[in-house]
């Protein structure tokens, strides 16, 4: 059974730290990896998705890398915001299922 | 563009009644997914739709159970309920091929009590 784990669980930083989210999983039989931000009481947003043939994936301030034969995702924010506070949950994704992280609840403080 | 439309956004039910929690998925996606979010248990999956056939399924009880129509928008029903079922229900959109190199795109989620 897969399972996902991410570390930290809470994170609180000062706005405009550069800080890295991780993201470890037990089957490295996945397909692709999709970063997703989640805030109080809302749906998911899709961040970053990180193809089976894929290693890296930027989009403006953030990148996030995989490694599947060792079973780790990071997401790396630069330069974070207080609009970046939010919960970032990671998902691996197989047969059509998404198998979802912990989550990392996130506070940047001004 | 539109996103996925889920609605009702909010419901408040009686142990014991049944749900249904709809789902529009975005234009051309042929793929619904169901998930349960629960402070305890986070996100789980329940279930997948593609071109209206049940394709794939998590642990959950018979109680829960859906269905997508031809024009792709899936409805979830949930029976007998009981108070454990409070929870955030997230619906997934995808274009459907087991093997994509798309994401998932989910709406903002219908939040059902049960009291």
């Amino acid at each position: 059974k897969q399972e996902v784990t991410q570390i930290p669980a809470a994170l609180s930083v000062p706005e405009g730290e550069n800080l890295v989210l991780n993201c470890s999983f037990t089957d490295s039989a996945i397909y692709n990896l999709q970063w997703f931000r989640q805030d109080p009481g809302k749906g998911l947003t899709s961040l970053l998705l990180i193809q089976s043939s894929q290693r890296e994936q930027t989009s403006g301030r953030l990148n996030a890398s995989l490694d599947k034969s060792s079973g780790r995702s990071t997401l790396y924010i630069a330069a974070s915001q207080p609009g970046d506070s939010a919960t970032y949950l990671c998902a691996v994704i197989l047969a059509s299922k998404l198998t979802f992280g912990t989550g990392t609840r996130l506070q940047v403080t001004l | 563009k539109a996103g996925v439309t889920q609605t009702p956004r909010y419901l408040i039910k009686t142990r014991g009644q049944q749900v249904t929690l709809s789902c529009s998925p975005i234009s051309g996606h042929r793929s619904v997914s169901w998930y349960q979010q629960t402070p305890g248990q986070g996100l789980q999956f329940l279930f997948e739709y593609f071109s209206e056939t049940q394709r794939n399924k998590g642990n959950f009880p018979g109680r829960f159970s859906g269905r997508q129509f031809s024009n792709s928008r899936s409805e979830m029903n949930v029976s007998t309920l009981e108070l454990g079922d409070s929870a955030l229900y997230l619906c997934a959109s995808s274009p459907g091929a087991v093997l994509s190199n798309y994401g998932y795109t989910f709406g903002s989620g219908t939040r059902l009590t049960v009291v």
